[in-house]
Formats: C-alpha cells, structure tokens, sequence
C-alpha cells in the first residue's frame, strides 16, 4: 500500500490560500489520490480526490505533480470553519472492485482570524 | 436522505459487558465501512461490507469484537467482553462500490469504566 507524509500541523490567516502538502512517493499507477477532512468531534468527510490532472470543486483544488509522487491540497479562502484535521489517502485495492480508505495522521490546518 | 445514522451516539459501560453498536448507511449504498477512531492510533479501519457481505476484516482487534450486517439497512458492532482500551469513537461510514466518496456518520462516543 503507498503511503503518505504530510505535516504534522499548519497555520493560515483567515481569508487566505491555504496549501497543504502530501507525499506519496510509492503511489502507483491506478491509485488515486484523496482528500478528507474532520472537523472537531464530527465525522470526516470527503473533499476531493484525483488521479493525474488537477482537479477543483466548490470546495477545493487539488494539485498534482507530474510523477505523482506529492500532491497539494488548496482551500482558496480559507475560513475558520475550514479550522480540521485534513487527510491526503492513497486507494488501495484489496480485490476485485474492492477498495478501502486507510486513515494517517493528517495535518491539522488551523486558521486564524 | 439524513446521511449515515449510528446509535447511540454516546455508550458508557461497565467492563465485562457486552457492547452493541449500530448504524443505517445512506439508502442505496452497498458498501459499509466500520472505523475506530482513539488519540494513540487515529481512525484505524475495521472491518468493511459489500453487498452485505464482509470483504476485509483484518482491522477487527480481537474475537472480542464482531460486526454483522443482516441487510442493506442496517449494521451492528458487537464487543463482547468490553474492556477500558475499547474506549474510542466508533465511526460508520458507507457508499457505493467503485464510487469515490464515503460517507460518514457521527459516530458513537464509548467509554468502558
């Protein structure tokens, strides 16, 4: 299973980009990259994930490099209800169409005001 | 739909006793997903369903633990016997196969005393 390294905590005022770096160094080809996060006592929940191109959503834009070996996270304007613990999760495959999402320890992103 | 449902959302019990913890997956989804989450070991994976059927359950610590899920709806967690290091939060997640984004409820507090 290819795992990830992110920072242990980070910082970001209020109203600005926050970056949230992850190394995946050993990925391999089909596996994809994912991104959640988990707000204080609540449950996590997806944000966006990808596999090669960059990709956005409403919430987010994921940057991925081109020998995928590291990926970033990018809350635009972060705020601080954006104030989680933000997990970068590679997905394995266990068989099949099976899959599982194997938790690290995340970065904890906090914002100030 | 109201998203994942676990009960209770908080359990004490005494050590010794048997545990049982459940949980309704958004309608529709076939692939259901038990995770514990504690300060020491972040959200570890238990055991995870698809089609009813459990496919991996190499994150289950020990006999004392089992999971069934009789049908689409619904899911239990059983510890028997309950021990203090089985204190977490025990989270219920689901989606649909080879779909990308799991779902999370708001997991169940146990604390065992």
């Amino acid at each position: 299973d290819a795992k990830t390294t992110q920072p242990t905590s980070m910082d970001c005022a209020e109203g600005r980009a926050a970056n949230l770096p992850c190394n995946h160094s050993t990925i391999s080809g089909n596996e994809y990259v994912y991104w959640y996060r988990q707000i204080h006592s609540q449950g996590p929940q997806y944000i966006i994930h990808g596999l090669k191109n960059n990709e956005t959503n409403e919430m987010a834009s994921l940057i991925i490099t081109e020998d995928r070996k590291s990926s970033t996270l990018i809350l635009p304007h972060a705020t601080l209800r954006d104030t989680a613990v933000y997990y970068c999760i590679v997905r394995v495959h266990s068989g099949g169409s099976n899959y599982k999402l194997t938790f690290g320890k995340g970065t904890l992103l906090t914002v100030n005001p | 739909d109201a998203g994942v449902i676990q009960s209770p959302r908080h359990e004490v019990t005494e050590m010794g006793q048997e545990v049982t913890l459940r949980c309704k997956p958004i309608s529709g989804h076939n692939s259901l997903f038990w995770y514990r989450q504690t300060m020491m070991r972040g959200l570890e994976l238990l055991i995870y369903f698809n089609n009813n059927v459990p496919i991996d359950d190499s994150g289950m610590p020990e006999d004392r633990f089992s999971a069934k899920m009789p049908n689409a709806s619904f899911s239990t967690l059983k510890i028997q016997p309950s021990e203090p290091r089985d204190s977490a939060v025990y989270f219920c997640a689901s989606n649909l196969i080879r779909h990308t984004e799991a779902f999370f409820g708001q997991g169940t507090r146990l604390t065992v005393v």
